[in-house]
C-alpha cells in the first residue's frame, strides 16, 4: 500500500527557511515521478514542484522559483522541499503526492495528509 | 499557463439526482490530459478520474468523465450523501500543472 507522510511544517517569519519532508512507503521514490502541491487556507490546489524519476526533470511553479528547492533522498525513500525567503502568500498546507509514472507530466494519483506552513510575524 | 475554469461555482442538488461539472481550459489540453478530484472536509484530494475518462481505482462507476480539446465534464449518475464535496479538475498536458479553483456540491 502507497503511504506518504509529510513533516516539517510550523510557523516561520517572512523571510526564513522550512525543509519539508514525506517519507514514502509502498513503494521507490526513485521509479516515480514526485510532486509538491500546496493549498491556502479555503482555497484550491496549487502545483508548486515536480521530479521525474531519474532527477534530470525538475520543475518549479514561477511563485517559489529561486526560493524553494525539490530534492530526494534514495536511501531513506524520502522527498524534500528546502523554501527559502518565506513570504505570507506561501502560507498553505503542503502535500506530497506521487505520479502514476515516471515521468514529470502527470496526475497525482496518491497524496499524503499534508503539512501546515505559517508565514507570519 | 493553461487556465481552467470550473462551472458552476456551487451545485445544489438532492441525493439521488444527476450532477453535471464543467471544467473549460484556455486552450487545447494536450492528449486529453485532464484528471478530476474529490476533496472532502480536512482531507487531501482524492483522485477520481484521469486521462478525460479513466475512472482510478477503487472508483464506483457512477463516476464519469467525458470531453477533449478545451470542454471537459464530470458526470455522478445518482448522487450519494458521501458525493458532497468539491470536486476539482486539473490538466497535466503542459508544464505548469494546473488545477480548477473547484465547483462546490452541496446538498439541495
Amino acid at each position: 500500500e502507497v503511504q506518504l507522510v509529510e513533516s516539517g511544517g510550523g510557523l516561520v517569519q517572512p523571510g526564513g527557511s522550512l525543509r519539508l519532508s514525506c517519507a514514502a512507503s509502498g513503494f521507490t521514490v526513485s521509479n516515480y515521478g514526485m510532486f509538491w502541491v500546496r493549498q491556502p487556507p479555503g482555497k484550491g490546489p496549487e502545483w508548486v514542484s515536480g521530479i521525474n524519476y531519474s532527477g534530470g526533470s525538475i520543475f518549479y511553479a514561477d511563485s517559489v522559483k529561486g526560493r524553494f528547492t525539490i530534492s530526494r533522498d534514495g536511501s531513506k525513500n524520502t522527498l524534500y522541499l528546502q523554501m527559502n525567503n518565506l513570504r505570507a502568500e506561501d502560507t498553505a498546507r503542503y502535500y506530497c503526492a506521487k505520479a502514476y509514472s515516471s515521468g514529470f507530466y502527470s496526475y497525482f494519483e496518491n497524496w499524503g495528509q499534508g503539512t501546515p506552513v505559517t508565514v507570519s510575524s | 499557463e493553461i487556465v481552467l475554469t470550473q462551472s458552476p461555482g456551487t451545485l445544489s442538488l438532492s441525493p439521488g439526482e444527476r450532477a453535471t461539472l464543467s471544467c473549460r481550459a484556455s486552450q487545447s489540453v494536450i492528449s486529453g490530459h485532464l484528471a478530476w478530484y474529490q476533496q472532502k472536509p480536512g482531507q487531501a484530494p482524492r483522485l477520481l478520474i484521469y486521462a478525460t475518462s479513466n475512472r482510478a481505482t477503487g472508483i464506483p462507476d457512477r463516476f464519469s468523465g467525458s470531453g477533449s480539446g478545451t470542454d471537459f465534464i464530470l458526470t455522478i449518475s445518482r448522487l450519494e450523501p458521501a458525493d458532497f464535496a468539491v470536486y476539482y479538475c486539473q490538466q497535466y498536458g503542459s508544464s505548469p500543472l494546473t488545477f480548477g479553483q473547484g465547483t462546490k456540491l452541496e446538498i439541495k
